[in-house]
This record gives C-alpha cells, sequence and structure tokens, in this order.
C-alpha cells in the first residue's frame, strides 16, 4: 500500500527553538518522489521541497534543512531557529505510479514568541 | 507568471442545492488535480486529469460529484445535490505532468464551501 504517515498531531516550541517534523511514507515503486508542503492559515499549500528516489542528498535552504533516508523509509523535516512565521501545517507528500500524489494529515507547528 | 487560479473563495449554499467551482492552472501544465481538504486533515484526492481525461476519479463520489477540462485547459467541478458533510475546502493543483523533472503540483488558495 501506498501510504504517508506524519505520527506528530501538533508541535509548539518558543522561538529559536530547533524542531523536526517526521514523516514516514511506504511504497512498492522504485521511483517516487518526496515532498514538503506548507499550509499558513491563509489555507493555500506552498510547496518547499522535493526530492526523487534516487537522490538521497541531503539539503539545507536557509534555516530549512531535509534528511532523506530511504533505509528506513523517512523524509524528515529540520527548521532551525525556528520563528513565529514558521507557524502553520506542514505536510509530507508522496508521488508515484506517475503522478498519483497522496498526502500524510499533516503536523501543526506553533511558535510562541 | 500567474499561480493556479480558484473560484470562488467562499461558498455558502443549502443541503440539496447545485454548487461548482471553477480552476484554471499554470499554463502549459498537463496534469490537473481537485483534492478535498476536511478540516484538520490532509488533502485526499478527488480526480486527477492528464490533458483532458480523467486519469484517476476512483476517489470522486459519482453519484453527486462531477468534473470536467473540456479542453485540457481549466476545469470545473460539480457537485449536486450537495449534502452536510461536503463542507470542506476545494484545492485544485496543476502539475507539468509525466515525465517532467519538476514533479512538484502547485496548489490555487482553495474553495471553502459550508453547507447548511
Amino acid at each position: 500500500a501506498q501510504k504517508v504517515t506524519q505520527a506528530q498531531t501538533e508541535i509548539s516550541v518558543v522561538e529559536k527553538e530547533d524542531v523536526t517534523l517526521d514523516c514516514v511514507y511506504e511504497t512498492r515503486d522504485t521511483t517516487y518522489y518526496l515532498f514538503w508542503y506548507k499550509q499558513p492559515p491563509s489555507g493555500e499549500l506552498v510547496f518547499l521541497i522535493r526530492r526523487n528516489s534516487f537522490d538521497e542528498q541531503n539539503e539545507i535552504s536557509g534555516r530549512y534543512s531535509w534528511n532523506f533516508q530511504k533505509s528506513t523509509s523517512s523524509f524528515n523535516f529540520t527548521i532551525t531557529a525556528s520563528q513565529v512565521v514558521d507557524s502553520a501545517v506542514y505536510f509530507c507528500a508522496l508521488r508515484y505510479n506517475t503522478d498519483k500524489l497522496i498526502f500524510g494529515t499533516g503536523t501543526r507547528l506553533q511558535v510562541f514568541p | 507568471e500567474a499561480g493556479v487560479v480558484q473560484s470562488p473563495r467562499y461558498k455558502i449554499i443549502e443541503k440539496k442545492q447545485p454548487v461548482a467551482f471553477w480552476c484554471n492552472p499554470i499554463s502549459g501544465h498537463n496534469t490537473l488535480y481537485w483534492y478535498r481538504q476536511n478540516l484538520g486533515q490532509g488533502p485526499e484526492l478527488l480526480i486527477r486529469y492528464e490533458n483532458e481525461e480523467a486519469v484517476d476519479d476512483s476517489q470522486l463520489p459519482k453519484d453527486r460529484f462531477s468534473a470536467e477540462r473540456l479542453k485540457g485547459v481549466d476545469s470545473t467541478l460539480k457537485i449536486q445535490p450537495a449534502e452536510l458533510g461536503d463542507s470542506a475546502v476545494y484545492l485544485c493543483a496543476s502539475s507539468l505532468g509525466t515525465g517532467a523533472t519538476n514533479t512538484e503540483a502547485f496548489f490555487g488558495q482553495g474553495t471553502r464551501l459550508t453547507v447548511v
């Protein structure tokens, strides 16, 4: 079965703390893509990153970093020195079987000043 | 470049009434998705188009939901008749399509439907 699991429903941190959002996926396909999206209170899903199944290099973009490990079927997202503006719901997604795109249930991140 | 455009942003209707949502994808994007997002949950796929062909509509409740993408560009999703349980945000997304390197989907702002 194809599935994305985000076990953390909600996380609360104080500004400047580091926080990691977990994502575990299941797929039988050998070629697939993983994504993270941010959904701020305005409601629009904002694309953050794409990673394909053949590229396990970790990526850093400013305060954001992503750790992709095929051995554990995980694609975790870390925000360093969190800010209030990072408060949102974050979704992990899996694209397989050419263009089928499924989402996890999301993790609500609240960053308090 | 314009993003995915959806209208209306909000809609309130009485149960048993019809409702329609419109989506204009990013120019050049062959793949178009309609998702439904219930409060506190992730988006769930309703239907996926490759150009004008519906290639995955297995999750679309066909007794009351219908969709079309006649010219392979913009799309309409309809519910008739609406039920209280249809209250949700309806999201449209588009991507370049099969074989493209940049496979990410871009989303519109969604239509928040409230059925009373």
